[in-house]
């Protein structure tokens, strides 16, 4: 019955590392989503995954950024070499089915890039 | 290019008045408008949603009115209590973008006891 969780909460980068960030969905969610929130700002859309098809990626800035979900459950989002300007929270939300359903947002990973 | 704006980036109220948010979009095709409420450190939590069909749609204090015509939508709180303090976000879809949520940039609720 646990909602989204993330992990980590919280990460500090120096530029250019590699991080990866965790997503598990409300069990039994087919539809996984990530958002990347600047400061100050709205979410705004990054990826789409209907089980472990992602079927939509057109909001992820750059060719650094990287999601998968092989096995239709945890999703990861990678952020290679990563640069000042990544530095926001990464949300993760699941819905029940595709469409207009209601997404159920986790906490957040602050991503902090020095 | 914002689609969903919330032009008013924070609200103050009297506890037992009425809050009211504000939320303007630009794309027609938008069908479903949400209402988030986030508290710091938290993911946002749905609140209360309308579908295009329907001008108002109510749950409990909380009532959103949706106006097609001036693409416009509102969330009433009402009697606001301090509890509710909080960012609040508007978000929409529309069947020909996907399954993404375009969001606006919040309201930052604070109710005075």
């Amino acid at each position: 019955g646990a909602g989204v969780s993330q992990s980590p909460r919280y990460k500090v980068a120096k530029r250019g590392q590699d991080v990866a960030l965790r997503c598990d969905p409300i069990s039994g969610h087919v539809s996984l989503f990530w958002y990347q929130q600047a400061l100050g700002q709205g979410p705004e859309f990054l990826t789409y995954f209907q089980n472990e098809a992602q079927l939509d990626k057109s909001g992820l800035p750059s060719d650094r950024f990287f999601a998968e979900r092989p096995e239709g459950s945890v999703s990861t989002l990678k952020i290679q070499r990563t640069q000042q300007e990544d530095s926001a929270v990464y949300l993760c939300a699941s819905s029940l089915d595709r469409g207009t359903e209601t997404q159920y947002f986790g906490p957040g990973t602050r991503l902090l890039v020095l | 290019d914002q689609q969903v704006k919330q032009n008013s980036p924070s609200l103050s109220v009297q506890e037992g008045r009425i809050s009211i948010l504000n939320c303007d979009y630009t794309n027609s095709m938008f069908d479903y408008f949400l209402w988030y409420k986030k508290y710091p450190a938290e993911g946002p939590t749905f609140l209360i949603s309308i579908s295009s069909i329907k001008d108002k749609n109510e749950d409990g204090r909380f009532t959103v009115f949706l106006n097609k015509s001036a693409k416009h939508l509102s969330l009433h709180i009402v009697p606001s209590q301090p509890g509710d303090s909080a960012v609040y976000f508007c978000a929409a879809s529309a069947p020909n973008t996907g399954n993404q949520f375009y969001f606006g940039t919040g309201t930052s609720l604070t109710v005075i006891p």
